[in-house]
């Protein structure tokens, strides 16, 4: 089945840490996204990559790096910089960019990181 | 302001109750518009895009005012399993979230 997968889907670190976050997806998709959901707050966009090596930050991506080595591959870090990591990670992908936006984005299950 | 705003919730209804959310949004340069659901715990997935004319998908009803920049999900005959947070969201290039309503529909 195509889907994307996330790991693990909790995750305890203690402060000063760096962690990663795993994100892989079959769907072929061109573009992946990481967002952040905190408690009775909508996501808000971390960094997104449109293209295998080519990645661009989002609204909040002080404290955290990506990489995009391979098409399935997005995987997100957290690094100690982030003042306030703990929070609901989710990652997505979409068909790309069709000349009216991006096609629908599909999320995977997300990973819960807490740190203590 | 946020870009996106809903409803602040929860609602709380009895089966079978039409329920309705409203979101407005800030920027008219937005080019498309949707309504996802997100299960508790679990991640977004999306229920339905909305268009001007307004769209229907069995008893989820969505429509779009472009002159006021709001967008409306109606819910008819709301079943136990309606029970999720519903949130808004707009594209412009990038996807805008909204913070979500959480509908709870109780027997």
């Amino acid at each position: 089945d195509g889907g994307i997968t996330q790991s693990p889907k909790y995750l305890f670190r203690k402060e000063g840490q760096n962690v990663t976050l795993s994100c892989e997806q079959n769907l072929n998709h061109d573009a992946m996204y990481w967002y952040r959901q905190d408690p009775g707050q909508g996501l808000r966009l971390i960094y997104y990559s449109q293209i295998v090596n080519d990645f661009q930050k989002g609204d909040i991506a002080e404290g955290y790096s990506v990489s995009r080595e391979k098409k399935e591959s997005f995987p997100l870090t957290v690094t100690s910089a982030q003042k306030n990591p703990t929070a609901f990670y989710l990652c997505a992908s979409s068909g790309g960019y069709s000349g009216r936006g991006y096609n629908e984005q599909f999320f995977g299950p997300g990973t819960r990181l807490t740190v203590l | 302001r946020k870009e996106v705003e809903q409803d602040p919730g929860p609602f709380n209804v009895p089966e079978g109750a039409t329920v309705a959310f409203n979101c407005t949004y800030s920027n008219s340069a937005s080019q498309s518009f949707f309504w996802y659901r997100q299960d508790c715990r679990k991640e977004p997935k999306l229920l339905m895009s909305v268009y001007s004319s307004g769209n229907e998908d069995g008893r989820f009803t969505a429509q779009l005012n472009r002159a006021s920049q709001y967008i409306s999900l109606l819910i008819r005959d709301s079943k136990l399993s309606d029970s999720a947070t519903y949130l808004c969201v707009v594209r412009r290039g990038k996807l805008i979230f909204g913070q979500g309503t959480e509908l709870s529909v109780k027997p």
